[in-house]
């Protein structure tokens, strides 16, 4: 059956440092890949969009790269700060369906 | 301008109830989705309406059933409220489709006691 995993413990990093969350999945052949932010009691908001034939994406500090043959993409922030703290999920597109991973809880301490 | 809104932002109520959530986009979207988030935060789809029409259904209960008057608005009724049902429910829209970047609501959160 159709698997995402992302990082189930939170991740707690320095002000300033990059944040790297990673995003695995199995059985699954997606077109695209999103990355969503949740913040607590709110919906999601969208972040980044890749194909399966990029291999990276930037949008001011962040990165995110997808390897279809790792099945794998990586959500980078770079000079990272406390606003960037929430949960982030990645998202598989499918024929007319989002599937969602359970998300990552990043923590930035200052 | 909110862009997709959902109504109540709470709901509180009795096992074996009948509840109505309220949803509406005015971001001219083709396509309106209701998702269910339960406490361990897990995201999942239940329900995605392309222009009225009802294009997936997940395995979801018969007690609920979503209605799209129009293409701005997608409704999501339950009947017989069971304990399970507690969660939170969010509206979103997409201009056309899963491959698109996807607006979500504010969430509904539902209690069922």
């Amino acid at each position: 059956s159709q698997k995402i995993e992302q990082n189930s413990e939170a991740l707690n990093i320095q002000e300033g440092k990059t944040a790297t969350l990673t995003c695995n999945y199995t059985n699954y052949s997606p077109a695209y890949l999103q990355w969503y932010r949740q913040d607590p009691g709110r919906g999601p908001v969208f972040l980044l969009l890749i194909r399966e034939n990029e291999k990276e994406k930037r949008k001011e500090r962040l990165k995110v790269t997808f390897d279809t043959t790792l099945k794998q993409s990586l959500f980078h922030i770079t000079a990272s700060q406390p606003a960037d703290s929430a949960t982030y999920l990645c998202a598989l597109s499918g024929y007319s369906t989002l599937t969602f991973g359970k998300g990552t809880m990043l923590l930035v301490s200052p | 301008d909110t862009a997709v809104s959902q109504t109540p932002k709470y709901l509180v109520t009795q096992m074996g109830n009948d509840k109505s959530i309220k949803c509406e986009q005015n971001l001219g979207h083709d396509t309106m989705y209701w998702y269910k988030q339960d406490s361990k935060k897990f995201l999942k789809i239940m329900f995605s309406y392309n222009n009225k029409e009802l294009i997936i259904n997940e395995t979801v209960p018969n007690r609920f059933s979503p209605k799209s008057p129009d293409k701005a608005h997608l409704n999501l009724h339950i009947n017989s409220l069971e304990l399970g049902d507690s969660a939170v429910y969010f509206c979103a829209s997409s201009q056309d489709g899963s491959n698109n970047e996807q607006f979500f609501g504010p969430g509904t959160r539902l209690t069922v006691l």
